[in-house]
């Protein structure tokens, strides 16, 4: 079965970049994962999708300061030009044939 | 324009039974699987359950915290996706969303239903 790692916390100041790790583990490494964005009080909203290869497809209406990259088992979400509005937690989840799988969460604080 | 609503949530005894349902518009039903994940209070995301399109069988998998327990069931006349939880207990408490799924990953959700399990 798959697991993803993320780290608990990340922060950045308005106006900087910050980026998010989210790692597969062995024997899945090579897998497709999904970010999703949580703000406070909130239902989960779909960023984007971002394969092996880097190669990212987000969902609707996700601004252009959201990308996502991958480099062996990690899988990347950076945000650019942090605004207020992005102070939220991040998951990144995963699938195989018969599981879902989400990470534990990455809480950005924007300074 | 997708849209997903969860209803059927509420405050049950430990070891009762509830029924989720989650209607969906915007877009063809019975093209995709359907996910529920929970959220315990001050908890991450916790996958429970996903019933795959009628052209992948529609069959469904769980999380072995629910399997057993809670059953995935789909209305694809409806447009509906339901989850009957049997035998609820105190860990069974949080917010349930249903979430479309598109080769694996959610993609849209609902704003999700409040399950609270106490005597």
């Amino acid at each position: 079965q798959p697991v993803l790692t993320q780290s608990p916390s990340a922060s950045a100041s308005l106006g900087a970049s910050v980026k998010l790790t989210c790692t597969l583990n062995s024997g899945h490494s090579r897998g497709a994962i999904a970010w999703h964005q949580q703000q406070p009080e909130k239902g989960p909203r779909y960023l984007m999708k971002v394969n092996s290869d880097g190669s990212h497809t987000k969902g609707d209406g996700i601004p252009d300061r959201f990308s996502g990259a991958s480099s062996g088992a990690e899988r990347y979400l950076t945000i650019s030009s942090l605004q207020s509005e992005d102070e939220a937690d991040y998951y990144c989840q995963t699938w195989d044939n018969d599981n879902r799988v989400f990470g534990g969460g990455t809480k950005v604080t924007v300074l | 324009e997708v849209h997903l609503v969860e209803s059927g949530g509420g405050l049950v005894q430990p070891g009762r039974s509830l029924r989720l349902s989650c209607g969906a518009s915007g877009f063809t039903f019975g093209d995709h699987a359907m996910t529920w994940v929970r959220q315990a209070p001050g908890k991450g995301l916790e996958w429970v359950a996903f019933i795959r399109s009628k052209d992948f069988g529609g069959t469904t998998e769980y999380a072995a915290s629910v399997r057993g327990r809670f059953t995935i069931s789909r209305d694809d006349s409806e447009s509906i996706v339901y989850l009957q939880m049997n035998s609820l207990t105190t860990e069974d408490t949080a917010v349930y969303y249903c979430g479309r799924e598109t080769g694996g990953s959610t993609d849209y959700w609902g704003q999700g239903t409040l399950v609270t399990v106490s005597s």
